[in-house]
């Protein structure tokens, strides 16, 4: 059965901090593929990352970067240097034919 | 170029009434994504079709649901009838390959009364 974890139900910080939002995946599947999703405000999902599980190469974009570790089923994401806009819900997901969502992680980020 | 379309945007009804969830796919995608989200339940894909074809609606919670995708740019889902606790927003998502990114529409949001 796959499954996505994301044991942080809500996090606040404070503009400028860096923040990591932890994503734990279980699949028995050799072959699959992880996601990022923002959900603002506003209600639209917005796709951030699609990663396959044979590229660990951890990933890059402007604030926003990605971990890949499969020895630990985790793709955790990290923005740095926080800003107000950045709050929203973010989702991970797996995907074999099969997409399957975490609960979301509530990102907060005051001025 | 246009993303997902959905419609309606917002549909309030009154139980035991039919519902229908309208949705248009990018053009060129040929995998169409239904999706359900509550508070309770998070997002929970509903169903899912590859080349109009559904693949896996293991997710339709209920015989009220159906779906369907008549041509490779509109499908439709449908309860009927519909009841108090099927309140949710509804989004439909479309992408060029299974495995690949899926791009999401605004979503419906039901409320049935």
């Amino acid at each position: 059965a796959q499954k996505v974890t994301q044991a942080q139900t809500e996090i606040s910080v404070v503009e400028k901090e860096d923040v990591t939002l932890d994503c734990v995946y279980e699949t028995r599947d050799t072959t699959y593929y992880l996601f990022w999703y923002k959900q603002p405000p506003s209600g639209e999902l917005v796709f951030l990352i699609r990663r396959n599980s044979f590229d660990e190469q951890n990933e890059i974009s402007g604030r926003y970067s990605w971990n890949f570790q499969k020895s630990t089923s985790s793709f955790n994401f990290t923005i740095t240097a926080s800003q107000v806009v950045d709050s929203a819900v973010y989702f991970c997901a797996l995907n074999n034919n099969d997409m399957r969502f975490g609960a979301g992680t509530r990102l907060t980020v005051k001025p | 170029d246009a993303g997902v379309i959905q419609s309606p945007r917002h549909e309030v009804t009154e139980m035991g009434q039919e519902v229908t969830l309208r949705c248009k796919p990018i053009s060129g995608h040929n995998s169409l994504f239904w999706y359900r989200q509550t508070m309770m339940r998070g997002l929970e894909l509903l169903i899912y079709f590859n080349n109009n074809v559904p693949i896996d609606d293991s997710g339709m919670p209920e015989d009220r649901f159906s779906a369907k995708m008549p041509n490779a740019s509109f499908s439709t889902l449908k309860i009927q009838p519909s009841e108090p606790r099927d309140s949710a927003v509804y989004f439909c998502a479309s992408s060029n390959l299974l495995n690949n990114e899926q791009f999401f529409g605004p979503g419906t949001r039901l409320t049935v009364l």
